[in-house]
């Protein structure tokens, strides 16, 4: 079946403009996270959504980062004003059990680039 | 604060050879470890996982072993093929309640190469 999309897969922005990066997670699952990779580094967690509810935004870097759920099925990180340090790839991830306690189905990323 | 980091960076490993890919971790709440494989480009695929109240579990061609007394973490890989090359992250969770119960905290990564 279908895995978990993400798109665009490459975004490139200007300083100061806003993105808005969607995920289509797998159908029926219930959790859905999102992560910042930067080059060379692990996932850092941004988010994570329980359906419609965003249950955890600690990892969010500023309040310039929004993410929504409301349907409890897609979801979009948004970006404002965007800046250099903003460039990574961005990962969703999700899993049809509640919490992290379980495997979790990545996504293959968008890379943004902020010039 | 607390974290996951691994030992080594970079592998090199002959084909055919096996693999270990170490993890060390600081954080004695947490409950659940995950071994990650992300290929370039690639978002990071499942390979492995562990609850703590294990101490190894092995799947196809791999094992994790964790040492709690130590807070040690490791991958075995057996007969390494050249499609294992990528780079590996370990990942961990911290208890089922409080901050961060959703959060998995993941290593730097180590780059395994397999030589043909």
């Amino acid at each position: 079946g279908a895995g978990v999309s993400q798109s665009p897969r490459y975004k490139v922005a200007k300083r100061g403009q806003d993105v808005a990066l969607r995920c289509d997670p797998i159908s029926g699952h219930v959790s859905l996270f999102w992560y910042q990779q930067a080059l060379g580094q692990g996932p850092e967690f941004l988010t994570y959504f329980q359906n419609e509810a965003q249950l955890d935004k600690s990892g969010l870097p500023s309040d310039r980062f929004f993410a929504e759920r409301p349907e409890g099925s897609v979801s979009t990180l948004k970006i404002q004003r965007t800046q250099q340090e903003d460039s990574a790839v961005y990962l969703c991830a999700s899993s049809p059990y509640r919490g992290s306690s379980y495997e979790q189905y990545f996504g293959p990323g968008t890379r943004l680039t902020v010039t | 604060g607390e974290s996951v980091g691994l030992h080594l960076p970079t592998l090199s490993v002959q084909e055919g050879d096996n693999s270990i890919i170490n993890c060390a971790y600081s954080n004695s709440a947490s409950d659940y470890f995950i071994w990650y494989k992300q290929e370039s480009g690639k978002g990071p695929q499942f390979i492995i996982d562990i609850r703590s109240n294990m101490d190894k579990r092995q799947g196809q061609r791999v094992t994790v072993l964790l040492n709690k007394t130590v807070k040690h973490l490791s991958l075995q890989i057996a007969a390494t093929q050249p499609g294992d090359s990528a780079v590996y992250f370990c990942a961990e969770k911290k208890g089922d309640s409080g901050a961060g119960s959703y959060q998995l905290t993941f290593g730097k990564g180590t780059k395994l190469s397999v030589i043909p």
